[in-house]
């Protein structure tokens, strides 16, 4: 079955860096695209980023562009966030999930991980 | 817009129905689709689409789309359906992806 698990969490300073990965298994991770979304503790969903099946095309929220880059290595099924210049506001539990689009154009995050905390903090 | 609004909260009795709506001007070019949470885990696809549930939904949750609202309907709530609810969609720039704030369903 479809399997996402992130890792590479933790607490770190503001300013600084952490990457998250997301390992993939139980389908063909070189066939979908994969988004970042983002909860801070007691909010919302936030969307924070999507990279195409091949790599080929990136979006990312305004929150995070410029800061934060996304990419993956299909040969490892393993996707990847960058965080730089790290903010208390991205204070939030990180899932990586997987994209299914349908011929219209419409997407939807079919399965998700369960989660990895990152924590900005002095 | 790149907004979807949602009702922050709603209630509805055992074994009634339900309706969660969600308003935004990219659901006129994409359609959207709801998510489940539940307190400490990560948020499961309900609705996808014109109407489709994943495998392992039960046939109560429904979706329809009118205009610029999704909505999201469950027949015969259950207790085990309380849950935020978030509904999504691409935005109308099609390169971003925007979720609605969430609705806290309580059954009662």
């Amino acid at each position: 079955q479809v399997q996402l698990v992130e890792s590479g969490g933790g607490v770190v300073q503001p300013g600084r860096s952490l990457r998250l990965s997301c390992a993939a298994s139980g389908f063909s991770f070189s066939h979908y695209g994969m988004h970042w979304v983002r909860q801070s503790p007691g909010r919302g969903l936030e969307w924070v980023a999507v990279i195409w099946y091949d790599g080929s095309n990136e979006y990312f929220a305004d929150s995070v562009k410029g800061r934060f880059t996304i990419s993956r290595d299909n040969s490892k099924n393993t996707l990847y966030l960058q965080m730089n210049s790290l903010r208390a506001e991205d204070t939030a539990v990180y899932y990586c999930a997987r994209d299914l689009a349908d011929d219209g154009g419409s997407s939807y995050l079919d399965h998700w991980g369960q989660g990895a905390l990152v924590a900005v903090s002095s | 817009s790149s907004e979807l609004t949602q009702d922050p909260a709603v209630s509805v009795a055992l074994g009634q129905t339900v309706k969660i709506t969600c308003q935004g001007d990219s659901l006129r070019n994409y359609y959207a689709s709801w998510y489940q949470q539940k307190p400490g885990q990560a948020p499961v696809l309900v609705i996808y689409g014109r109407n489709n549930r994943p495998s392992g939904i039960p046939d109560r949750f429904s979706g329809s789309n009118s205009g610029n609202t999704a909505s999201l309907t469950i027949t015969g709530a259950q207790a085990e359906d309380e849950a935020d609810y978030y509904c999504n969609s691409r935005d109308s720039s099609g390169n971003h992806w925007v979720f609605g704030g969430g609705t806290d369903l309580t059954v009662l």
